[in-house]
């Protein structure tokens, strides 16, 4: 099973600051997920990024996937408090299969008002 | 509105006792996932399914186990709980492979054993 790193662990800013959370592999993943989780409730999917070098936006929220697809970054700008959550990154190799299938530990964020 | 269904949201329950986690989906998704979460921790695939009668062992170790009679229905059974069962139970589902979109993620069931 191929280890994602998620950076940082945990992140407690103001509303209306701007943040990047990084999701980092030595392995190489053929698509990447975003998902936020929020207390009590399971992960839901934000993103898919495929391509190395894709960006995508939805909202305020960019997702980016590294060049050699390898990494990915979430930036959020001006933040609110119903950002605040646990953002999970999940990459997968091309089997598809849901044994290839690798979650990161999360980044702890809290947006404060 | 949730499309995938756990049940029950909390339990605590003693050593020794045997359980059964509900998963229900209504979406008609072949594929089914079991994830175990511990705060701070990875989500690890426990028991996975790719349509009825078809279950496989994930990469985490767990003495749970599974079955799919029905689509939609996905329970995990424990036998005999022990406490290094307390974890946090998340029950998935998708319509093809992780590259054919994301997974749709229940509630998650809290379990405590004391």
């Amino acid at each position: 099973t191929q280890l994602l790193e998620q950076s940082p662990q945990f992140l407690s800013i103001q509303e209306g600051e701007n943040l990047t959370v990084y999701c980092n592999s030595s392995s190489v993943f053929s698509s990447l997920q975003w998902y936020r989780q929020e207390p009590g409730e399971g992960p839901v999917l934000l993103v898919t990024v495929v391509t190395g070098g894709e960006v995508k936006k939805l909202k305020r929220l960019t997702f980016q996937f590294g060049d050699a697809r390898k990494d990915s970054s979430l930036h959020i700008t001006a933040a609110q408090p119903g950002d605040t959550g646990l953002y999970l990154c999940a990459g997968a190799i091309s089997s598809g299969s849901a044994r290839q299938l690798t979650f990161g530990s999360g980044t702890q964020l809290t947006v404060l008002p | 509105e949730a499309d995938i269904y756990q049940t029950p949201r909390y339990l605590v329950i003693g050593t020794g006792k045997k359980i059964t986690l509900e998963c229900s989906q209504t979406m008609g998704h072949d594929k089914m996932y079991w994830y175990q979460q511990d705060p701070g921790m990875e989500l690890h695939l426990i028991h996975y399914s790719y349509g009825v009668n078809s279950t496989e062992k994930g990469d985490l170790s767990s003495e749970s186990t599974v079955s799919r009679i029905r689509t939609e229905h996905f329970p995990l059974t424990l036998e005999s709980a022990r406490p290094s069962h307390t974890s946090q139970y998340l029950c998935a589902s998708s319509v093809g492979g992780f590259l054919s979109g994301g997974y749709t993620f229940g509630s998650g069931t809290r379990l405590t054993v004391v």
